[in-house]
């Protein structure tokens, strides 16, 4: 089965840095790549998502790059605000019906003032 | 957007009580629906993925007969933990595929948890 490695698990960076959380996958089958952010006491919410036929993707300060052939997907979080402090999490999964995310175990980001 | 109802949102409870959570889609279908626990500063693990209308299907380590997995419409699915020990206290968290999506672009959507301590 799929198994997702995820680094660091914690991170500080100071306002307006930049932060980066690198996963790798192990399933070259898997093909859909998300990043939730959880807040304490909450669910994860799903901040950016991107395909294996897509190598990079853009939300405002958020981006996510994957790298197919090496098997592993990054997130990118540019102009750092202290509420980007929580928990992030990549996924990956093979797009069939009925097949579950596998998580990486985390990265604790926190911005600083 | 698309939001997936979880109730409760906490539950503490005697030992050998049995507690039912619900998991709802609002505003989509889902005929999958997954089950998460998650410890105290872990990842989320995979317990059991619900199908409508037919069995779940259990990951390897889960008790299906301690986790009872009810899929019954397109919106809902619940799990009971059956005769709950302080072992069973976790956070569960349940999600849902956004299937009116195209095919290869289906979210998958999280509830808000249900923190579960039994005494």
């Amino acid at each position: 089965g799929e198994n997702v490695e995820q680094h660091p698990s914690t991170l500080s960076v100071q306002e307006g840095d930049s932060a980066v959380i690198k996963c790798t996958y192990s399933d070259s089958a898997s093909n859909y790549f998300p990043w939730y952010k959880q807040e304490l006491g909450k669910g994860p919410q799903l901040i950016i998502d991107i395909r294996s036929n897509v190598g990079e993707k853009k939300d405002q300060r958020i981006a996510v790059t994957l790298n197919k052939t090496a098997k592993h997907f990054s997130l990118h979080i540019t102009e750092t605000q202290p509420e980007d402090s929580a928990v992030y999490f990549c996924a990956a999964r093979y797009n069939q019906a009925g097949t579950a995310l596998i998580f990486g175990k985390g990265t604790t980001l926190s911005v600083s003032s | 957007g698309a939001v997936v109802s979880q109730h409760p949102s906490w539950v503490i409870c005697k030992s050998g009580t049995s507690v039912k959570i619900e998991c709802r889609s609002l505003d989509f279908q889902a005929t999958t629906m997954f089950w998460y626990r998650q410890f105290p500063k872990q990842s989320l693990m995979l317990m059991a993925t619900s199908n409508e209308g037919s069995k779940a299907t259990y990951e390897q380590g889960v008790e299906k007969d301690k986790f009872l997995i009810n899929h019954a419409s397109l919106t809902l699915s619940t799990l009971t933990v059956t005769s709950a020990h302080p072992e069973d206290s976790s956070f569960y968290i349940c999600s849902a595929r956004d299937e009116g999506r195209t095919y290869s672009n289906q979210p998958q959507h999280f509830g808000d948890g249900t923190r579960l301590s039994i005494l």
